[in-house]
């Protein structure tokens, strides 16, 4: 069974920065793309960041460019986001997401984790 | 940047029923197009990809059609498990845009 589950979520004052973490099982992790997505309370969905399966691409939203970075580990089955200089607007829900595809240009999410809560405030 | 609209942003609808929700791409994105599922608490749910194509274990009565810039959902016979909140999202190009969503409630 395919499984992601997400970490390091809390609540950080304005500046500050976090790490997020993303546990995977369940299927061959460096054969796919992986992203992370986020939610902020009771709105829409927000595409973060995508890596493909060697690192060898990564992309940005606009909105987090410069101040988030995405990695993986594939020995460890792992991925991870980098949060800095994190802001209000950076306050949501955010799900670690599995691409269909190696590449992370044109990608589809077909499993989610349940998401780790970020809240920015002072 | 691509800008995806969904239209109805509600849709109050019964057990049974017919139902389309409709997705414009602000440019062509060929059949770039995938749409979610989410219910409340829950994650997003993969429903279709690359247009029409059926995700694995997702019922028949979901089906999905267009290119280019317009799009459709249909869900064929509304069950009760159907009632939650659909995304669609383009996936041509960076930044992969969602829509604003379409909440379906029961009638």
């Amino acid at each position: 069974e395919v499984q992601l589950v997400e970490s390091g979520g809390g609540l950080v004052q304005p500046g500050r920065s976090l790490r997020l973490s993303c546990a995977a099982s369940g299927f061959t992790f460096d054969d796919y793309a992986m992203h992370w997505v986020r939610q902020a309370p009771g709105k829409g969905l927000e595409w973060v960041s995508g890596i493909s399966g060697n690192s060898g691409s990564v992309a940005y939203a606009d909105s987090v460019k410069g101040r988030f970075t995405i990695s993986r580990d594939n020995a460890k089955n792992s991925l991870y986001l980098q949060m800095n200089s994190l802001r209000a607007e950076d306050t949501a829900l955010y799900y670690c997401a599995k691409d269909i595809r190696w590449q992370q240009h044109n990608p589809a999410f077909d499993c989610w984790g349940q998401g780790t809560l970020v809240t920015v405030s002072s | 940047d691509i800008q995806m609209t969904q239209s109805p942003s509600s849709l109050s609808a019964s057990v049974g029923d017919r139902v389309t929700i409709t997705c414009r791409a602000s440019q062509s994105i060929s059949r770039y197009l995938n749409w979610y599922q989410q219910k409340a608490g829950k994650a997003p749910k993969l429903l279709i990809y690359a247009a029409s194509s059926l995700q694995s274990g997702v019922p028949s009565r979901f089906s999905g059609s267009g290119s280019g810039t317009d799009f459709t959902l249909t869900i064929s016979s509304l069950q009760p498990e159907d009632f939650a909140t659909y995304y669609c999202q383009q996936s041509y190009s960076t930044p992969p845009a969602f829509g604003q969503g379409t909440r379906l409630e029961i009638k």
